[in-house]
């Protein structure tokens, strides 16, 4: 089945790039998300790519796909205090509905 | 605000015992879909509804059942629970069951078992 592959935590001073990577092994995912989850909060969407797309850049974030290596990452620029949180890689692979593979989750601490 | 609501968002029970969370979607959106957060399993993906339809199963034990209403709210039951069965129970809702849109979460509910 899909699997999805994170590191476990980063910590980074504030100011600071923070990049976050993730591997995954479904070669037909079609859409990679990264979602951000606060604290006993619920997981927001920061940004998607669609799978024939190498980069993309939202405002602070980048998000970069190697298709070949099936490797994402998340690139935060001036990383600030309040982005600590844990980030979730998901892909969405072809199948029926819309069901995400999720990793494990990186724990982000950004330190002032 | 995601506009997905989710009650209760604590839940405290006994091994054995059965409960029902609950999940409101988006206004508009027919798609819902329950995901299990734990500590040793991650998020998994448990079921997917589409206007009153099961639409996708992922890795949702037999002890637990979902439904969608008419209204198109969802209620997550989970019978003879177990210790392992404590974790955040997150509800997401899109518009379709079939397009790429983003999937919008609710708070989730925190079930402990004791």
């Amino acid at each position: 089945g899909e699997d999805v592959e994170q590191s476990l935590f980063l910590s980074v001073r504030e100011g600071d790039s923070s990049v976050i990577n993730c591997t995954y092994t479904d070669s037909s995912s079609t859409y990679l998300y990264w979602y951000k989850q606060e604290p006993g909060a619920g997981l927001q969407l920061l940004t998607y790519i669609f799978s024939n797309m190498d980069m993309k850049q939202d405002q602070r974030l980048t998000v970069l796909l190697n298709k070949k290596d099936k490797h994402l990452s998340l690139r935060i620029a001036d990383t600030q205090t309040g982005d600590s949180a844990i980030y979730f890689c998901a892909e969405r692979g072809n199948n029926a509905g819309n069901m995400l593979t999720f990793g494990g989750g990186t724990r982000l601490m950004v330190k002032p | 605000d995601s506009g997905v609501t989710q009650t209760p968002k604590h839940l405290i029970t006994a091994t054995g015992q059965r409960v029902t969370l609950r999940c409101s979607p988006r206004s508009g959106d027919l798609s819902v879909y329950w995901y299990q957060q734990s500590l040793d399993q991650g998020l998994q993906f448990l079921i997917q509804y589409y206007n009153g339809e099961e639409r996708a199963k992922g890795n949702i034990l037999e002890r637990f059942s979902a439904q969608q209403f008419p209204d198109l709210h969802s209620e997550l039951n989970l019978s003879s629970l177990e210790l392992g069965d404590s974790a955040l129970y997150f509800c997401a809702s899109t518009e379709s069951g079939f397009t790429y849109n983003e999937q919008f979460f609710g708070p989730g509910t925190r079930l402990t078992v004791l």
